[in-house]
């Protein structure tokens, strides 16, 4: 069974500084990873997609990179800003066939202080 | 551009209760995904359809019922309810390309009292 950790939980920065959060899984087998943003009680906003064979992703401030072969995945925030408080999460999708769904990861929850 | 739809946004619900969640893909998307989120939980993956068939099964509860119609739209059917069952339910679409991302709606929240 894929289990996705997610690494830390919860991070507090200053506005501006450039962070890293961290996902790791435990079977290396996958299709592709997505990160998601999620604001408390909303849905999840879908911010990077990298397929197996890709090693990173960018769009804007964030990066996203990927070393399948050991089972791990890193977000990239670059000079944070109060709105980029969320939770984080990672998933992994296992199968390339259609409706095979997501694992997800617990979550890092960030807070980016004025 | 088109989002995912679900309705209805919030729902309350009494124990024993049924209730009916429906969602509605993006247009074109022809695979639909259920997830349950509890509070301060990760989304767990309950049911998917593909072309209306039922593609794959996670931790979806005998008491829940799931199907795809032909217009892709999909109904979350939930019966004798429990208190346990008060989360976030979300619905995802993708394309038939397994490569594809999957998009959420916005979520109904399910309270059982």
């Amino acid at each position: 069974k894929q289990e996705v950790t997610q690494i830390p939980a919860a991070l507090s920065v200053p506005e501006g500084e450039n962070l890293v959060l961290n996902c790791s899984f435990t079977d290396s087998a996958i299709y592709n990873l997505q990160w998601f943003r999620q604001d408390p009680g909303k849905g999840l906003t879908s911010l990077l997609l990298i397929q197996s064979s890709q090693r990173e992703q960018t769009s804007g401030r964030l990066n996203a990179s990927l070393d399948k072969s050991s089972g791990r995945s890193t977000l990239y925030i670059a000079a944070s800003q109060p709105g980029d408080s969320a939770t984080y999460l990672c998933a992994v999708r296992r199968s390339s066939n259609s409706g095979y769904a997501l694992n997800f990861g617990k979550g890092t929850s960030l807070l980016v202080t004025p | 551009a088109a989002g995912v739809i679900q309705s209805p946004r919030h729902l309350i619900k009494e124990k024993r209760e049924t209730a009916t969640l429906k969602c509605y893909p993006i247009p074109r998307h022809d695979t639909v995904y259920w997830y349950q989120q509890g509070p301060g939980q990760d989304p767990q993956f309950l049911i998917s359809f593909y072309e209306k068939m039922q593609s794959d099964k996670g931790s979806i509860p005998d008491r829940f019922s799931a199907q795809q119609f032909s217009d892709y739209h999909s109904e979350l059917n939930m019966s004798s309810l429990e208190l346990g069952d008060s989360a976030l339910y979300f619905c995802a679409s993708s394309l038939v390309r397994g490569g594809s991302p999957l998009h959420f709606g916005n979520g109904t929240r399910l309270t059982v009292t």
